[in-house]
């Protein structure tokens, strides 16, 4: 059964920052590996999907990369913003087309 | 891109009454839906797996007869949350699987979740 956790549980920082949040998986047949923003009391937006074979992956300010056969991935936000407040989730996609999500990181950036 | 809306986005009912969540792929057919539930500070749990046209598969604990799960057509499945209580209360969310080239690994899309609050 796939175990996902996630560090730091929550994180508070000055606008400006460099973050990473961490991810770890115990189960490292995946295929993919997503990377979610949940704001308070809404769904979920995808950021990043990383294939099995990729090492990382870019979006403006955001930055995955993974390591499938340690089971980790990281999230890298560069120069966080206010509007970067949310939880972010991680997610790897395993047999059955399962989803297992972590607990998240809870991020707010303050001005 | 991809859209997933879900119906009602917040629902408030007595104990002991059934309450019918939609969730609908808008521009993309759907061959599975997935059922989420998520309790508050927690993470999401995959509760079941929807096919089209044919039954539900339900994670363990998930109880079948109280969580009735219809997916009849390639871009509607239904949750029935039968005899609510408030231990059910929670936030519910679906997603969907655009199946373009039938692969398992098709990218899943979120519906906003919805709401259940039993009295």
């Amino acid at each position: 059964k796939q175990e996902v956790t996630q560090i730091p549980a929550a994180l508070s920082v000055p606008e400006g920052e460099n973050l990473v949040l961490n991810c770890s998986f115990t189960d490292s047949a995946i295929y993919n590996l997503q990377w979610f923003r949940q704001d308070p009391g809404k769904g979920l937006t995808s950021l990043l999907l990383i294939q099995s074979s990729q090492r990382e992956q870019t979006s403006g300010r955001l930055n995955a990369s993974l390591d499938k056969s340690s089971g980790r991935s990281t999230l890298y936000i560069a120069a966080s913003q206010p509007g970067d407040s949310a939880t972010y989730l991680c997610a790897p996609l395993s047999g059955g087309s399962r989803l297992t999500f972590g607990e998240g990181t809870q991020l707010t950036v303050n001005p | 891109g991809a859209v997933v809306s879900q119906h009602p986005s917040r629902v408030i009912c007595k104990s002991g009454t059934s309450v019918k969540i939609e969730c609908r792929s808008l521009d993309f057919q759907a061959t599975t839906m997935f059922w989420y539930r998520q309790f508050p500070k927690q993470s999401l749990m995959l509760m079941a797996t929807s096919n089209e046209g044919s039954k539900a598969t339900y994670e363990q604990g998930v109880e079948k007869d109280k969580f009735l799960i219809n997916h009849a057509s390639l871009t509607l499945s239904t949750l029935t949350v039968t005899s609510a209580h408030p231990e059910d209360s929670s936030f519910y969310i679906c997603s969907a699987r655009a199946s373009t080239s039938g692969s398992l690994t098709d990218t899943q899309y979120f519906g906003p979740g919805t709401r259940l609050t039993v009295l």
